[in-house]
């Protein structure tokens, strides 16, 4: 069974510009959520998506936003990019809401100049 | 809020055991998770705790003691492969209930030969 696909795995954007990233959780899993992760703040929840409904948002701006769609797969936008959202974006998915157990994807990795 | 707290780093050798604590601040949780993160990877889940006790898979083991506000890690008969990073990840109780989960800083394991 595929795991998390998250596309494209490496990307480089000016100051100002926005980006789109993909999610494609596992076969079966409604449950898609988004991490950042840097060296100086770690994994940091950004939201999380059940159903085409965002359960839960982390404490990001509103230049973070999400959907996701009705065959599950998600994708994340980030606006007005500023040089701290140079990070890894993880997506994970979980077989239902009340997992302990999430499936990450090997991540977006976001370069902002 | 939510607070986790680990050793930033451990070094053991090949064959030995290991112990990676996980202290917690928390208004509640459901259960206390670790996942393990190669260097260019994605993190990749290891064992869920519940309830308090031990809950053993393999050669990792981990443990959680709600009224101790701890928990730990416990890696067995280490191998090379083992070096990673390793977090503790904890799913508050509150807002809608759902993944998302406040990660610790994580605790960077080296095995030496």
């Amino acid at each position: 069974k595929a795991g998390v696909t998250q596309t494209p795995r490496y990307l480089i954007k000016t100051r100002g510009q926005q980006v789109t990233l993909s999610c494609s959780p596992i076969s079966g899993h409604r449950s898609v959520s988004w991490y950042q992760q840097t060296p100086g703040q770690g994994l940091q929840f950004l939201f999380e998506y059940f159903s085409e409904t965002q359960r839960n948002k982390g404490n990001f701006p509103g230049r973070f936003s999400g959907r996701q769609f009705s065959n599950s797969r998600s994708e994340m936008n980030v606006s007005t990019l500023e040089l701290g959202d140079s990070a890894l974006y993880l997506c994970a998915s979980s077989l239902t809401q009340g997992s302990g157990e999430l499936f990450f994807g090997e991540g977006s990795r976001l370069t902002v100049l | 809020g939510q607070s986790l707290e680990q050793p930033s780093e451990v070094t053991a050798v090949e064959g030995a055991i290991v112990q990676i604590n996980c202290t917690y601040q928390t208004s509640g949780f459901y259960g206390l998770s670790w996942y393990q993160q190669h260097d260019g990877g994605a993190p990749t889940f290891l064992s869920y705790n519940a309830l308090d006790g031990l809950e053993e898979t393999g050669r990792f083991s981990s443990f959680l003691s709600r009224s101790d506000s701890y928990g730990y890690l416990l890696l067995q008969e280490l191998q090379m492969k083992d070096s990673a990073s390793y977090f503790c990840a904890v799913r508050p109780v509150g807002g809608n209930y759902g993944q998302n989960f406040v990660f610790g800083p994580g605790t960077r394991l080296s095995v030496l030969p």
